[in-house]
């Protein structure tokens, strides 16, 4: 089945400078990739996703890359601000594992936003 | 619309004791997951349902069941609690169609003593 990593687990930036988070997939075979953010006691949320026919997807301060060839996905946030403060998981999307969704999520990663 | 509806918001349970978490979703949507989140650990599949009479285990199914009798709910029973079982769950849906984004409910904090 697919195994996804993420990193780092966490990631303390200054406000204003630009943060990136990783992940890395095993299944070739995956062809969507979500985001989801999480604040304290929240749902996750989808901020962004990108499917495979495509390298890069960008939404205001918010980018995705994809490099299918080495099987890794990152999240790119801009021009930081505090309410970016929460955890943020990746997925890949697997139709040989995961169930109906067949979404695989890595273990998240904590972003912390300091003033 | 409502979107994907989890209840209870909070329950504590003995060991031993058994219940069942509602999830409802009023969107038509037919695939349907069940997932728990534990602190470090990310979501993990519970049980999942590719539509009504339609259901299957995920990673960690042990210990739970799940129905599918309608496109609308999806309730998750715990038979026989444990403490292991402390989590937070969610509920979450998806059209059929290939690659949608899956939409979670609110979740439920479930405390097993």
């Amino acid at each position: 089945g697919e195994n996804v990593e993420q990193h780092p687990s966490t990631l303390s930036v200054q406000e204003g400078d630009s943060a990136v988070i990783k992940c890395t997939y095993s299944d070739s075979a995956s062809n969507y990739f979500p985001w989801y953010k999480q604040e304290l006691g929240k749902r996750p949320q989808l901020i962004i996703d990108i499917r495979s026919n495509v390298g890069e997807k960008k939404d205001q301060r918010i980018a995705v890359t994809l490099n299918k060839t080495a099987k890794h996905f990152s999240l790119h946030i801009t021009e930081t601000q505090p309410e970016d403060s929460a955890v943020y998981f990746c997925a890949a999307r697997s139709y040989s594992g995961g169930g109906a969704d067949g979404l695989t999520f890595g273990k998240g990663t904590h972003l912390i936003i300091q003033p | 619309n409502a979107g994907v509806t989890q209840t209870p918001k909070f329950q504590v349970l003995k060991t031993g004791q058994s219940m069942t978490l509602q999830c409802a979703q009023d969107m038509n949507h037919e695939y349907m997951s069940w997932y728990r989140q534990d602190p470090g650990m990310g979501l993990r599949l519970i049980h999942y349902s590719v539509g009504a009479g339609i259901t299957d285990q995920g990673e960690v199914p042990n210990g739970y069941n799940v129905s599918r009798s309608t496109t609308e709910d999806f309730p998750l029973r715990l038979l026989s609690a444990a403490p292991s079982q402390t989590s937070v769950y969610f509920c979450a849906s998806r059209p059929d169609t290939t690659n949608q984004p899956q939409h979670f409910g609110d979740g439920t904090r479930l405390s097993i003593l």
